[in-house]
């Protein structure tokens, strides 16, 4: 299967610092990328998708100036939390896909916490 | 809006035991279903998926059916191992791409020998 590379695994950062993650395909050009983040004990919600080249489209509740989200090539996505403050901490996946129709592959995922 | 429901965990089984983990969904049209499954230290992985009604998905002994009629997807394998120990999510995928998901909560599965 295909790999999808995610860094760092663990951040801890101070309060009102920006952190930024990334998300990389490393054997194939992914169109698609997610964006998705896990409260403690609480399923995967999904934050934004992003397109290679264009603007990320996010979810219904996600402020897009404080998870600033960039794809600006095919096997490249960050995440940047900016102004990160405690309530921000939780686990960020993203995914990737090759198109439509196609199975979504996962990074092994960044645990934030903000202190 | 979409939603997925998943069984309450933790399970804990001993080996070669029975596994079953009930996900039921709600969701507008024709929803692709998945089941992915998380082992520790690593990323999520697809187990299986049915694309349509009646569908069975099966991967390494695991299987589930589509069932339109109950909403619902319920992981099953006949005989479980050590090895199967993870955390298992229920997804559905309303549109086109297979990427964008909704998740039941995750049921841990804990295989004793």
């Amino acid at each position: 299967g295909a790999v999808v590379s995610q860094h760092p695994s663990r951040v801890i950062c101070k309060s009102g610092t920006s952190v930024k993650i990334e998300c990389r395909s490393l054997d194939f050009q992914a169109t698609t990328m997610f964006w998705y983040r896990q409260f403690p004990k609480q399923s995967l919600m999904l934050m934004a998708t992003s397109n290679e080249g264009s603007k990320a489209t996010y979810e219904q509740g996600v402020e897009k100036d404080k998870f600033l989200i960039n794809h600006a090539s095919l096997t490249l996505s960050t995440l940047t939390v900016t102004s990160a403050h405690p309530e921000d901490s939780s686990f960020y996946i993203c995914s990737a896909t090759r198109g439509q129709n196609t199975e979504a592959f996962f990074g092994q995922g960044t645990r934030l916490t903000v202190v | 809006g979409n939603s997925v429901t998943q069984m309450e965990g933790p399970v804990t089984l001993s080996e070669e035991a029975f596994l079953t983990i009930n996900c039921t969904y709600t969701a507008t049209g024709y929803p692709s279903l998945f089941w992915y499954v998380q082992y520790p230290g690593e990323g999520l992985q697809l187990l299986l998926k049915a694309t349509k009604a009646d569908d069975k998905g099966s991967n390494k002994g695991f299987e589930a059916t589509y069932r339109k009629e109950t909403t619902s997807f319920h992981l099953e394998k006949g005989s479980v191992q050590v090895s199967d120990s993870a955390v298992y999510f229920c997804a559905l995928s309303g549109g086109t791409s297979y990427g964008k998901l909704t998740f039941g909560q995750g049921t841990i599965l804990t295989v004793h020998p």
